[in-house]
C-alpha cells in the first residue's frame, strides 16, 4: 500500500517547455487534488477532481491543465512553463468518510 | 475572506521542553480543523482533526484544542524530541465545500 505517489521528484525546465506531473493513489479515494507550495505561503489549490471524469479549477489554475485518467491517477500539465511556476507541487487524495487528505511526497519544479 | 493565520512563524526550543502553536481562522461556516506535520522535503501528514463539537484531541505527545466561539486552535507538543523539528500547518475547511484553507505554518526547530 504505497498511498499517494508522485513522479518525478525533481524537474528543471526552461521557460516555454512543457511537462506532465504524475500522481497516483491506491486507497480507492474518489477525490484528488493538486496544490502548489511556495515559501511564506500556505498550500494553494490548483485543481480538484471530485471523481473520475470531473475536474474543477481551484485558486490558482492559470497555466495548468489536469486530467483525471481513472480513479487512481490525476495528472497536472504545464503547457508552457514560466519562472512563476517554480514551486513544490503536491498531489493529495481524500477519504470520503473521514474527510482526511493524504499527500504525496511532492515534486520540486524549477523553471529557468 | 476565509483565512487561517498561524503564530509564531518560527520557534526554537530545547529537547524535552513543551511548546504551543497558535492558529486563528475566519473560515465560515466552519466544518473542521486539522493540524498537519510537514517534515522538510516531504508532504504534510495529518496529526489531528476536530469538528465543531470537539474541543480537545490528542495524538501521542500532540494535543490540539479548539475554541469555535473565538475561532482559535492551538497545538501543544509535550516533551519535545529532535524528530519534532518540522513545519506545523493548520488547515480549516468550510461546510459544503471541498476546499481546504491552509495556514502558512509554524517552523519548529528542536535543539539537543
Amino acid at each position: 500500500n504505497a498511498g499517494v505517489t508522485q513522479t518525478p521528484k525533481f524537474q528543471v525546465l526552461k521557460t516555454g517547455q512543457s511537462m506532465t506531473l504524475q500522481c497516483a493513489q491506491d486507497m480507492n479515494h474518489n477525490s484528488m487534488y493538486w496544490y502548489r507550495q511556495d515559501p511564506g505561503m500556505g498550500l494553494r489549490l490548483i485543481y480538484y477532481s471530485a471523481s473520475e471524469g470531473t475536474t474543477d479549477k481551484g485558486e490558482v489554475p492559470n497555466g495548468y491543465n489536469v486530467s483525471r485518467l481513472n480513479k487512481r491517477e490525476f495528472s497536472l500539465r504545464l503547457e508552457s512553463a514560466a519562472p512563476s511556476q517554480t514551486s513544490v507541487y503536491f498531489c493529495a487524495s481524500r477519504d470520503l468518510y473521514s474527510y482526511e487528505q493524504y499527500f504525496g511526497p511532492g515534486t520540486r519544479l524549477t523553471v529557468t | 475572506k476565509n483565512q487561517v493565520e498561524q503564530s509564531p512563524q518560527s520557534l526554537i526550543i530545547l529537547e524535552g521542553k513543551n511548546c504551543t502553536l497558535q492558529c486563528n481562522y475566519t473560515v465560515s461556516p466552519f466544518s473542521n480543523l486539522r493540524w498537519y506535520k510537514q517534515d522538510t522535503g516531504r508532504g504534510p501528514v495529518s496529526l489531528t482533526i476536530m469538528t465543531f463539537s470537539e474541543n480537545t484531541k490528542s495524538n501521542g505527545r500532540y494535543t490540539a484544542t479548539l475554541d469555535a466561539d473565538t475561532k482559535q486552535s492551538s497545538l501543544h507538543i509535550t516533551a519535545s524530541q529532535l524528530s519534532d523539528s518540522a513545519s506545523y500547518i493548520c488547515v480549516v475547511s468550510a461546510k459544503g465545500t471541498y476546499k481546504y484553507i491552509f495556514g502558512t505554518g509554524t517552523r519548529l526547530k528542536v535543539l539537543a
